[in-house]
C-alpha cells in the first residue's frame, strides 16, 4: 500500500521555540493531507486540513497562527508549531489521500515534548 | 460526518475470535465504513474497509447489514500483538479532500 512518512519520529525543543514537522507521501500524489494531534489515551483530533497551493483550513479551536501548515506541492505538507508551550506536546499524526483510491494512508506520527 | 459508536474496551484471550461492533446510524449513502488499528506511539493503520454485505482479507472481515447501520469487525484466533486500538469510521471516498473524524474507538487487550 502507499506510504506516508513524517520527519521527526520525535523532537524535544525548548518552550518558546519553533519546530517544524514535515509529511511526505512517498508513492503516491495527494491534493490535501490532514493533520490529527493525539493526547495519551485520546483519540486523534483533527487540526486542519493541508490543500496543496492553498491555504489550509483549521478546525474549530486550532489556532492558525500558532500551527503554520504549508503545502507546497503534491507530496509534501509541513507543520510548524510556533512559539511552542509545554501543553503543545502531543502525537502529531498527518494523513492523505490517494485520489484513485478509498484508503486515508497514515504517516507514523512525531512525538513532540516542548520543556 | 456520521457518528460512531464503539464499545471503549474488549477483552479477551489468545486464540479466541474478537468482535467489535460498530453503531453509524447515520451513515450516508456515499459513505464507506473503515477501520483502523493502533498501537501506542504510532500511526492508524489500515485494516479492512467496506460498503456492504461481508469483506474479507487476510487480517480480518468486516460484517455489514443490509440496513448499514451498524457494522462488526472480526479478528479470528488473536494474538497477543492485537492488542491495540481499534477505531471505526465512516466518510465517503467521493470526497478526497474529506477527513475522516474519529470516535474514542476500543481498547481490546488480549491475554494469555
Amino acid at each position: 500500500g502507499a506510504v506516508v512518512s513524517q520527519h521527526p519520529s520525535w523532537v524535544i525543543c525548548k518552550s518558546g521555540t519553533s519546530v517544524k514537522i514535515e509529511c511526505r507521501s512517498l508513492d503516491f500524489q495527494a491534493t490535501t493531507m490532514f493533520w490529527y494531534r493525539q493526547f495519551p489515551k485520546q483519540s486523534l483530533m483533527l487540526m486542519a486540513t493541508s490543500n496543496e497551493g492553498s491555504k489550509a483550513t483549521y478546525e474549530q479551536g486550532v489556532e492558525k497562527d500558532k500551527f503554520l501548515i504549508n503545502h507546497a506541492s503534491l507530496t509534501l505538507s509541513t507543520l510548524t508549531v510556533t512559539s511552542a508551550h509545554p501543553e503543545d506536546s502531543s502525537f502529531y499524526i498527518c494523513s492523505a489521500r490517494d485520489l484513485g483510491g478509498n484508503e486515508q494512508y497514515f504517516g507514523p506520527g512525531t512525538r513532540l515534548t516542548v520543556t | 460526518l456520521a457518528k460512531t459508536t464503539q464499545p471503549i474496551s474488549m477483552d479477551s484471550y489468545e486464540g479466541q475470535e474478537v468482535n467489535i461492533t460498530c453503531s453509524h446510524n447515520n451513515i450516508a449513502t456515499n459513505d464507506y465504513i473503515t477501520w483502523y488499528q493502533q498501537f501506542p506511539s504510532q500511526g492508524p493503520r489500515f485494516i479492512i474497509q467496506g460498503y456492504k454485505t461481508k469483506v474479507t482479507n487476510e487480517v480480518a472481515s468486516l460484517f455489514i447489514p443490509a440496513d448499514r447501520k451498524s457494522s462488526t469487525l472480526s479478528l479470528p484466533r488473536v494474538s497477543l500483538s492485537d492488542t491495540a486500538v481499534y477505531y471505526c469510521l465512516v466518510g465517503s471516498t467521493n470526497q478526497a479532500g474529506t477527513a475522516l473524524i474519529f470516535g474514542k474507538g476500543t481498547t481490546l487487550s488480549v491475554s494469555s
